[in-house]
């Protein structure tokens, strides 16, 4: 079946400081690739997504690329802010159509960035 | 910017009870899930549901789960006899379309917690 592996965490940085965090997948044909953050006491927003190989997505100068070679879609950023500070989930969708999508998730790993 | 809402925002509930959980998606979005998250582990795909049928559902969601669109705005989960294991972060999402790129746009959650 389909899975997502993500690094495990917490995750504790300090503010400008590099960001990434690892993504692994297993999926049967040509998954879409996404990752959503989740901010205290919200709910989950799309952070960015690919959908093919060699695909970045980027938003918020967050980044991650769709490696199929690799299964991955690691997520990185360049310089961290304290706002940044939530947890982070990477997903797949794998079927889709007439049926809807199902999204497989990740762990999920906590962010936090201290000033 | 339109959103997902959830009500309530936490639930208690005593073993053996029913629950409804509500849900209003964005107005246009044709596909409507249900997720959940026990505490500690992934989010987890319930259902997905489309033009008034469920589309697909996990092994998850047994005869003690059901859906339904009760008119044009609401959709709603039930559980129609809760146990201790049914405690975990209830999420709706909904998207314009079920294809595998399309975004899915999510609610805060519903916390449900079953003594």
């Amino acid at each position: 079946g389909n899975s997502v592996t993500q690094m495990e965490g917490p995750v504790t940085l300090s503010e400008e400081a590099f960001l990434t965090i690892n993504c692994t997948y297993t999926a049967t044909g040509y998954p879409s690739l996404f990752w959503y953050v989740q901010y205290p006491g919200e709910g989950l927003q799309l952070l960015l997504k690919a959908t093919k190989a060699d695909d970045k997505g980027s938003n918020k100068g967050f980044e991650a690329t769709y490696r199929k070679e690799t299964t991955s879609f690691h997520l990185e950023k360049g310089s961290v802010q304290v706002s940044d500070s939530a947890v982070y989930f990477c997903a797949l969708s794998a079927t889709g159509g007439a049926s809807g999508s199902r999204l497989t998730f990740g762990e999920g790993t906590q962010l936090t960035v201290n000033p | 910017e339109p959103e997902v809402t959830q009500t309530p925002s936490h639930q208690v509930t005593q073993m053996g009870q029913e629950v409804i959980l509500r849900c209003v998606p964005i107005s246009n979005h044709l596909y409507f899930y249900w997720y959940r998250q026990i505490l500690g582990q992934k989010v987890e795909f319930l259902v997905s549901f489309y033009n008034n049928e469920i589309s697909e559902k996990s092994e998850i969601f047994d005869d003690q789960f059901s859906v339904e669109r009760p008119d044009g705005s609401n959709f709603t989960l039930k559980i129609r006899s809760t146990k201790l294991e049914d405690s975990a972060m209830y999420f709706c999402a909904s998207s314009v379309q079920g294809m595998l790129a399309d975004t899915q746009y999510f609610g805060p959650g519903t916390r449900l917690t079953v003594l």
